[in-house]
């Protein structure tokens, strides 16, 4: 089976701009979940969907911060306007709790906001 | 509140020596989840393992070995006979059981194995 796909893998981007991460989980999975690894805050749970419902959402940083699922095989994360500190690497990961409750996670996007 | 300690920031051993990495967590769930994650230089985050907290069986996976021990609230992970792949980062994390599976994660280590 196919793992999580994130794209893009990488993303440079000017301050100010819209940038959009897309997220397709593992087939069967009805958990997404959006992580955001730096180095000062390490990984941290940005957002959480059940059933592509949004569940908690209370890492978001701002409102700048927004995601979707409209369906069980798509999810997007988008920030508007991008900022320099938003330079991360963001996770996506998927997992089936009937299954168990690990999460498998995607290669993740490299966002630099220059 | 959920927290993970993992005090170990950098390890460095020579290939062939046994390795652990310590992991301590906080919780007042009674049942809750551990697990291990490997990052390894591309970045990538790769679940390794996962125990119950009802479970404190230790296990043993070729060279992987995980000991659990709930009276210490600890999660210690070694590497025996460490290889140069071995290097990586090592992600500690707890989930709670219920409808709410986030994952919290330490702090990492970064292990080093030279050759």
């Amino acid at each position: 089976d196919a793992g999580v796909i994130q794209s893009p893998r990488h993303e440079v981007t000017e301050m100010g701009q819209e940038v959009t991460l897309r997220c397709k989980p593992i087939s069967g999975h009805n958990s997404l979940f959006w992580y955001r690894q730096t180095m000062m805050r390490g990984l941290e749970l940005l957002i959480y969907f059940n059933n592509n419902v949004p569940i908690d959402d209370s890492g978001m940083p701002e409102d700048r911060f927004s995601a979707k699922m409209p369906n069980a095989s798509f999810s997007t994360l988008k920030i508007q306007p991008s900022e320099p500190r938003d330079s991360a690497v963001y996770f996506c990961a998927s997992s089936q709790p009937t299954r168990g409750p690990e999460a498998f996670f995607g290669q993740g996007t490299r966002l630099t906001v220059v | 509140a959920q927290k993970v300690t993992q005090a170990q920031t950098e390890i460095s051993v020579v290939e062939k020596e046994d390795v652990t990495l310590d992991c301590v967590y906080e919780t007042r769930d009674t049942t809750y989840y551990l697990f291990w994650y490997k990052q390894p230089p591309s970045g990538e985050l790769v679940f390794l393992i996962r125990r119950n907290s009802f479970d404190e069986q230790n296990e043993i996976s070729g060279r992987y070995s995980w000991n659990f021990q709930k009276s210490t609230s600890s999660f210690n992970f070694t590497i025996t006979a460490s290889q140069v792949v071995d290097s990586a980062v090592y992600f500690c994390a707890l989930s709670e059981v219920g409808s709410a599976r986030q994952l919290t994660f330490g702090s990492g280590t970064q292990l080093t194995v030279l050759p």
